[in-house]
């Protein structure tokens, strides 16, 4: 069993609207909590960072994370074209062990 | 601008071959680490380091070997290549190993016949 699991889609939305992404994990020592976002055959860069539980916005973009339930969620409002990418999930623990979910395409048609 | 720079971008290689991969950055990161990045399997950690001179593997490290004679240069040696390493290869570096802000290179593609 992987220690990070995330549906790898393609999730397909129409422009405007709002795309939900999650990811469920197995180690409680889990405390850093990341999302990346990759354009094809282009490197991931680092969208969204959250420590620990709770909500973090930024513009657009809502990450969720809930230690308790050991499941975090990305959120992308008023979804546009350009936000056609995959989505990595990522965590990592206080000894800097990292883990990277699959990934989910998204796919926002105009 | 650069952040982090891999070359080459592509590459193929026979069976048996050897090739390194390079890495740099130019942001005086201490943290630099390899990923392999397959179908459905995410990104996979091989290789990575805290420093100069200190490396220490990662979760797929079976032939490959790396070194850290610099804080800028993280290079990744492929000693016989097999069928099995083809792969996307990322580069990343961070300011620290624990909080997880990786910069990633833009890859290197490798197709080993």
């Amino acid at each position: 069993q992987k220690e990070v699991e995330q549906d790898p889609g393609p999730l397909s939305v129409p422009e405007g609207a709002i795309v939900s992404l999650n990811c469920t994990y197995s180690n409680s020592a889990f405390q850093y909590f990341m999302w990346y976002r990759q354009y094809s055959r282009k490197g991931p860069e680092l969208l969204m960072y959250t420590y620990s539980s709770g909500n973090k916005e930024d513009g657009r973009f809502t990450a969720q994370v809930d230690k308790s339930s050991k499941y975090i969620s990305l959120f992308i409002r008023d979804s546009q074209p350009s936000d056609s990418a995959t989505y990595l999930c990522a965590m990592s623990d206080s000894w800097g062990k990292f883990q990277f979910g699959a990934g989910t395409q998204v796919v926002v048609t105009p | 601008n650069a952040g982090v720079t891999q070359t080459p971008k592509f590459q193929v290689l026979k069976t048996g071959q050897s090739m390194t991969l390079q890495c740099a950055q130019d942001m005086n990161h201490e943290y630099m680490s390899w990923y392999r990045q397959d179908p459905g399997m995410g990104l996979r950690l091989i290789h990575y380091s805290v420093g100069a001179g200190i490396t220490d593997q990662g979760e797929v490290p079976n032939g490959y070997n790396v070194s850290r004679s610099t804080t800028e240069d993280f290079p990744l040696r492929l000693l016989s290549a097999a069928p099995s390493q083809t792969s996307v290869y990322f580069c990343a570096s961070s300011p620290s190993r624990v909080t997880g802000e990786l910069f990633f290179g833009e890859g290197s593609r490798l197709t080993v016949l």
